[in-house]
Order: C-alpha cells, then sequence, then structure tokens
C-alpha cells in the first residue's frame, strides 16, 4: 500500500516570503503525484502535479520537486499571499489504482 | 462546465436515518470518486467508477453504505441506517483518466445526531 505523510502540521509565513511544505511517500512504485489546496468550506482544488520520471515542474508561484531517492517531494511557493493561506494535501499514486492523500499542512500567511 | 455538482451542501439527520448525497461529474469525465473527509482520518476513498461501473469500492467502511451510478451524469451514495460516527464531508471528484488531476465538487457536510 501506499501512505503519505507531511513533516509539519502547520506552517506560518510572512507574507512575500516563500513557504515550502514537504511532503513523504512510502510506496517507491508511485509514480504520480499531486499537491491539492483546500480552503476552508471548499474542496480541494488542483496546485500542480509531476510524474516520476520528472523532477521539477514549475507553475505560476508554484514550484514542485521531487526526490525519488529518499520518496520526498515539496511544493514551494514564492511571495506568498494571503490569499495561499489553507491547507495543503500532497497525494501519491502508486497501486492499487488510488491516490492517497497526506494528513495536509495548514498553511498560515501572516501580515 | 459548472465543475463537480454535489447536492444537498448541508445534511443534518438523526442516528438510524437514510441519508442520500448526490454528485454530478464533470461532463466527459470518465471516472467519478467518492471521499470522506475527517479530521481523525483526513481523505479516504471510498468508491471509484469508470465509464458507470464500480472499479474499486474497498473502501466502503461497511454494508450501510452503497453507491451508484446509473448513468454518466450522476452518482449517488446512500447510508443507511446512519451513525453518528459517518458524520464527515463527503467529496466527489472526477476525472478523465485513472491516473490524472482529479477535479472535487464542493462537497456535503453530514452531521448525525
Amino acid at each position: 500500500g501506499e501512505s503519505v505523510g507531511l513533516h509539519l502540521p502547520t506552517l506560518s509565513v510572512q507574507e512575500g516570503d516563500n513557504s515550502i511544505i514537504n511532503c513523504a511517500y512510502s510506496n517507491s512504485a508511485s509514480d504520480y503525484f499531486i499537491w491539492y489546496k483546500q480552503e476552508s468550506g471548499k474542496g480541494p482544488q488542483f496546485i500542480i502535479d509531476i510524474r516520476s520520471n520528472m523532477d521539477k515542474r514549475q507553475g505560476q508561484r508554484v514550484t514542485v520537486l521531487l526526490n525519488k531517492t529518499v520518496k520526498h517531494l515539496s511544493l514551494q511557493i514564492a511571495a506568498t499571499q494571503p490569499g495561499d493561506s489553507a491547507v495543503y494535501f500532497c497525494a501519491a499514486w502508486g497501486g492499487g489504482n488510488k491516490l492517497t492523500f497526506g494528513t495536509g499542512t495548514q498553511l498560515k500567511v501572516e501580515l | 462546465d459548472a465543475g463537480v455538482i454535489q447536492s444537498p451542501r448541508h445534511e443534518v439527520t438523526e442516528m438510524g436515518q437514510e441519508v442520500t448525497l448526490r454528485c454530478k461529474p464533470i461532463s466527459g469525465h470518465d471516472y467519478l470518486f467518492w471521499y470522506r473527509q475527517t479530521m481523525m482520518r483526513g481523505l479516504e476513498l471510498l468508491i471509484y467508477f469508470n465509464n458507470n461501473v464500480p472499479i474499486d469500492d474497498s473502501g466502503m467502511p461497511e454494508d450501510r453504505f452503497s453507491a451508484k451510478m446509473p448513468n454518466a451524469s450522476f452518482s449517488n451514495l446512500k447510508i443507511q441506517p446512519s451513525e453518528p460516527r459517518d458524520s464527515a464531508v463527503y467529496f466527489c471528484a472526477s476525472s478523465l483518466a485513472v491516473v490524472d488531476e482529479q477535479f472535487f465538487g464542493p462537497g456535503t457536510r453530514l452531521t448525525v445526531l
């Protein structure tokens, strides 16, 4: 099976700083990873994904890094804004045709 | 497209009652997923469908839970009888492929008293 965990339950950053949210996964066969953002009272919203044949992917203000050697991925948010405040989940796809979600990190942006 | 639509948004019921949650996936998406989210257990996959056929229901907690997808535009999740421990937010999601971005609905917050 697959288990996905995040290193910190809560991350507080100052507005304008960069945020880094980390995630570890257990199944070395996992080959597809997604980061989701969930705001209060809403469903998870796709941010960015990465497949195992890549180690980095960039979007608008976000970058995902994948280190398959240590089974770790991270989400970097540049110039964090108040609107980035939310819970961030990583999810991994590997074995069993299921997307396994981590427990989530609450990102708090301080003004 | 309006995205994934779920109804109702909130449901409060008493223990023992039947609960029906509804979902309309994004048009053209062949996969539909039902998730349950709680503080204790996070997001859990309950069941998913491909082209209206249930593929994996191993996440369904027990026989009190059932899900159907009678056509490509609709799915429901039923709990009968409901229990207080079923209280959670239930999400429906759809995707084009099984290994692909899943689009989530706004969820149904279920409270069983």
